[in-house]
């Protein structure tokens, strides 16, 4: 049982360019979140997930995009890499909503846009 | 719309001192998570609240929600370098598939 899995771990990207990341969970989990962290700002989300096919904003959706076509599997893209992009990417899990089902994180992916 | 802040940002203590972090929110939480996140690594979760009043501990962490389910408390006694991390509290929002986060508190413990 890895939990959640994210790669790459560390991309460093010019302006303009474009890249996936990867996020995969292997514990049968409805709901799947992206956030970022930024350095003494805490974690916003960008976009979440509630199910195969099903995927809605979070505060800070633009410059991104989510597809969400199986369970296990929720990949974020950006198109239009930005310096603004830089900061660090989180994919979490969850088994349900809210009180009784914390979120599982995978390791993070750092970002540098040069 | 409801947040969450952390205080200290940040904490030096010595090996062997307890220290406490505190997670206030703006409005009434129906569910208190803490996680403790090492550089380069993921959040771990460490205890959730969910009543008021209710207290939780593991090993030498103890987490409380106050009565009135809009402050926690992490206390942390006779800390250990492993305790070093960066301490985040977060909440789910009531009514949606959302969380939220603090700003997170960066523990140093010296040997």
């Amino acid at each position: 049982n890895a939990g959640v899995t994210q790669t790459p771990k560390f991309r460093i990207l010019k302006i303009g360019q474009s890249m996936t990341l990867q996020c995969t969970q292997d514990m049968n989990h409805n709901y799947m979140y992206w956030y970022r962290q930024d350095p003494g700002m805490g974690l916003k989300l960008i976009y979440y997930s509630v199910g195969a096919g099903i995927t809605d904003k979070g505060e800070v959706p633009n410059g991104y995009n989510v597809s969400r076509s199986t369970t296990e599997d929720f990949p974020l893209r950006l198109e239009l890499a930005a310096p603004s992009q830089t900061s660090v990417y989180f994919c979490a899990s969850s088994p349900g909503l809210g009180t009784y089902n914390e979120q599982f994180f995978g390791p993070g992916t750092r970002l540098t846009v040069l | 719309s409801q947040e969450l802040e952390q205080s200290p940002q940040s904490l030096i203590v010595q090996e062997g001192k307890n220290l406490t972090i505190n997670c206030t929110s703006s409005k009434t939480l129906y569910g208190l998570y803490w996680y403790k996140q090492k550089y380069g690594e993921g959040l771990i979760f460490l205890m959730m609240l969910q009543k008021g009043g209710e207290e939780k501990s593991h090993e030498k962490i103890t987490a409380k929600l106050d009565e009135k389910k809009q402050q926690s408390s992490l206390h942390i006694t006779a800390s250990q370098p492993s305790h070093a991390g960066i301490y985040l509290c977060g909440a789910p929002l009531s009514g949606t598939y959302k969380y939220i986060f603090g700003t997170g508190t960066r523990l140093k413990v010296l040997a």
